[in-house]
């Protein structure tokens, strides 16, 4: 099973603010991911963290990361029905080229 | 640019069948991938090509066989498949390895049906 979690799903209301959670394990990872997908198409690197950051904005994303629970949120503010898709949180483990993903968060955006 | 092209973007394929699925990135990265994506699942590594050559090879079957004809091309040829190898096929690539640059980037995928 993978090593990253997450919530499977989330419903939020157009206009409010989502926030979506994972737990990763390993401490030495050096980055930290989010991908966006929508029905249909690839993956969508949204933002990404380095392990030695506590927070990173990029316009209405927030990334939150707490090294020593190992927990990871992405905060979207103002949220459009654009934003409706499949969430991807991931982490390198230290590792060149591999990324553990975890299962994704189907974010689903009501009027 | 941060675009990844992959073709075709759907494929429908006999088990008797040999097919290719083609990547491009003209970014300048030194590694590229391929991943298997089946429906509401995330994205299992298959193989990763570093300047052209095969650095990681999941334990992937041999019906599946990778080439990376130079620095921007990266291709899957398909061979003998089976419906279970039904999936969206992502490829991606990264300046260089992720501890050091970060960025993995995926483009839209190939979605291939195998009948």
């Amino acid at each position: 099973g993978e090593d990253v979690e997450q919530s499977l799903f989330l419903s939020v209301r157009e206009g409010d603010s989502s926030v979506i959670n994972c737990t990763y394990t390993d401490s030495s990872s050096t980055y930290l991911y989010w991908y966006k997908q929508e029905p249909g198409a690839g993956l969508q690197l949204l933002t990404y963290i380095f392990s030695n950051m506590d927070m990173k904005q990029d316009q209405r994303l927030t990334v939150l990361l707490n090294k020593k629970d190992k927990h990871l949120s992405l905060r979207i503010a103002d949220t459009q029905t654009g934003d409706s898709a499949i969430y991807f949180c991931a982490e390198n483990l230290f590792s060149d080229y591999k990324l553990s993903f975890g299962a994704g968060t189907t974010v689903t955006v009501r009027a | 640019d941060t675009e990844v092209t992959q073709t075709p973007k759907h494929l429908v394929m006999g088990m008797t069948n040999k097919k290719s699925l083609k990547c491009e990135q003209h970014m300048g990265h030194r590694a590229m991938y391929w991943y298997k994506q089946k429906a509401k699942k995330p994205p299992e590594l298959m193989f990763v090509y570093s300047y052209e050559k095969l650095s990681i090879n999941e334990s992937v079957p041999s019906r599946f066989s990778p080439e990376c004809p130079n620095s921007s091309l990266l291709n899957l040829h398909l061979h003998a498949l089976q419906p279970e190898d039904s999936a969206l096929y992502l490829c991606a690539s990264s300046h260089g390895v992720l501890t050091a640059t970060g960025e993995l980037f995926f483009g839209e995928g190939s979605r291939l049906t195998v009948l």
